[in-house]
């Protein structure tokens, strides 16, 4: 079935640094949602591609479908992007979504 | 901004008693989903519908009912509750089908079952 492999599972970054997540799919995958899940355990959408790039603020998420995968780029980390994030695609059943299995970021001072 | 919403927020339940975790969305959106997330792993679907009064299951319905009396509601119940159902669960909506079929999440559950 639909596969979605992220990584990294865990990544620690110090206030001012960056770095990238990456989901790799499966299948080809007509679209990707990036999430961050806060500290109160919400879940907060981020982007959502079909196709090229997206950028908000520090964040910048790519999107490759013939090649299957997706990065998630953030620049001057701060204390406050601390959280887990997920990406996640359409399934081929159409109204399914896949997800990753989450990366734990931490930024320290 | 899209909005769904859940209540409760969070809920201790003990082994063997029901719980029932409520879901409404003013999106307007025809597809609700429950999905249920557990530490180190993403959401796994647990059931959906994409009309009122009908639901299907997701990939983990064992354990599980679902209901969807109106196109804003859905909600997840469970009959009897078991340890291995504590999680943190979270509803959904899309407008599936659309260029735009971005899922719009609730704050989340958190059940705690004893």
């Amino acid at each position: 079935g639909d596969q979605v492999e992220q990584s990294p599972s865990a990544l620690s970054l110090h206030e001012g640094t960056g770095s990238a997540l990456r989901c790799n799919f499966t299948t080809t995958m007509r679209a990707v949602q990036w999430f961050r899940k806060n500290s109160r355990g919400s879940l907060i959408n981020l982007f959502y591609l079909a196709s090229g790039t997206k950028e908000n603020g520090r964040l910048k998420s790519a999107f490759d479908s013939k090649e299957r995968y997706s990065t998630l780029h953030i620049r001057d980390a701060q204390l406050e992007d601390s959280g887990t994030y997920f990406c996640a695609a359409p399934g081929t059943g159409g109204y399914k979504v896949v997800f990753g299995s989450g990366t734990r970021l931490l930024v320290s001072p | 901004e899209a909005a769904v919403t859940q209540s409760p927020r969070s809920k201790v339940a003990v082994t063997g008693g029901k719980v029932t975790l409520s879901c409404h969305q003013t999106n307007n959106h025809d597809y609700m989903y429950w999905y249920r997330q557990d530490t180190g792993h993403g959401l796994r679907l647990i059931h959906y519908s994409y009309v009122a009064d009908s639901t299907e299951k997701g990939d983990i319905p064992d354990g599980y009912k679902a209901s969807r009396p109106s196109q804003e509601n859905f909600s997840l119940i469970l009959e009897l509750a078991s340890l291995s159902q504590t999680a943190v669960y979270f509803c959904a909506s899309s407008d599936w089908g659309t260029n735009q079929d971005t899922q719009y999440f609730g704050p989340g559950t958190r059940l705690l079952v004893l």
